[in-house]
């Protein structure tokens, strides 16, 4: 089945900076690549997705890159927020969705 | 529409005992996978149900079942609890041939004693 390794498991950046977490995935049909934010005692929430046969996606100051060949893809978030604090989950997708283990990301203000 | 809804809300159960959780899906949504999520880390993909069938299973014991029904909702069911079973646990609907992402239930917490 589908592995998904997702790095760093935590990050703490100062408001304003750029944050990059980075995840790659084993299954090569896997062909959908969703980012969930999960903040404490809540369900994880949608923030972004990319579709195998798209590079990059963004969204205001949040993108995603994808390089299939290398199975890895990665979220960049510019100019953090307090915020963007939450755990990040990345989840590689063929019929369903496979889990990283998620990054605690911290903004300090 | 009142998105993706599980009961309970929390549980607690004795070790050796059996529970049934809840799902009602996204209006819309034909698709409804479950997850178990251990404190710090990500939800681990149990099953999916799709056409009132399981269509795909994670590397769980047959001691976690599911159901699901014509109106698409969907049941977890655990037996013989463990104390590692203490988890929240997390319902997702989509619309199968949706290409978004799936939409997450609330989640129930589960406490095996």
């Amino acid at each position: 089945g589908e592995n998904v390794e997702q790095h760093p498991s935590t990050l703490s950046v100062q408001e304003g900076d750029s944050a990059v977490i980075k995840c790659t995935y084993s299954d090569s049909a896997s062909n959908y690549f969703p980012w969930y934010k999960q903040e404490l005692g809540k369900r994880p929430q949608l923030i972004i997705d990319i579709r195998s046969n798209v590079g990059e996606k963004k969204d205001q100051r949040i993108a995603v890159t994808l390089n299939k060949t290398a199975k890895h893809f990665s979220l960049h978030i510019t100019e953090t927020q307090p915020e963007d604090s939450a755990v990040y989950f990345c989840a590689a997708t063929n019929n369903d969705m496979r889990f990283g283990a998620g990054t605690r990301l911290t903004v300090k203000p | 529409d009142a998105g993706v809804t599980q009961s309970p809300t929390h549980l607690i159960k004795t070790r050796g005992q059996q529970v049934t959780l809840r799902c009602s899906p996204k209006s819309g949504h034909d698709t409804v996978s479950w997850y178990q999520q251990a404190l710090g880390q990500g939800p681990q993909f149990i099953f999916q149900y799709y056409e009132e069938e399981e269509r795909q299973r994670g590397n769980f014991p047959d001691r976690f079942s599911g159901h699901q029904f014509p109106n698409y909702s969907s049941e977890l069911n655990v037996n013989a609890l463990l104390l590692g079973d203490s988890a929240l646990y997390l319902c997702a609907s989509r619309y199968r041939v949706s290409p978004r992402g799936a939409f997450f239930g609330q989640g129930t917490r589960l406490t095996v004693v």
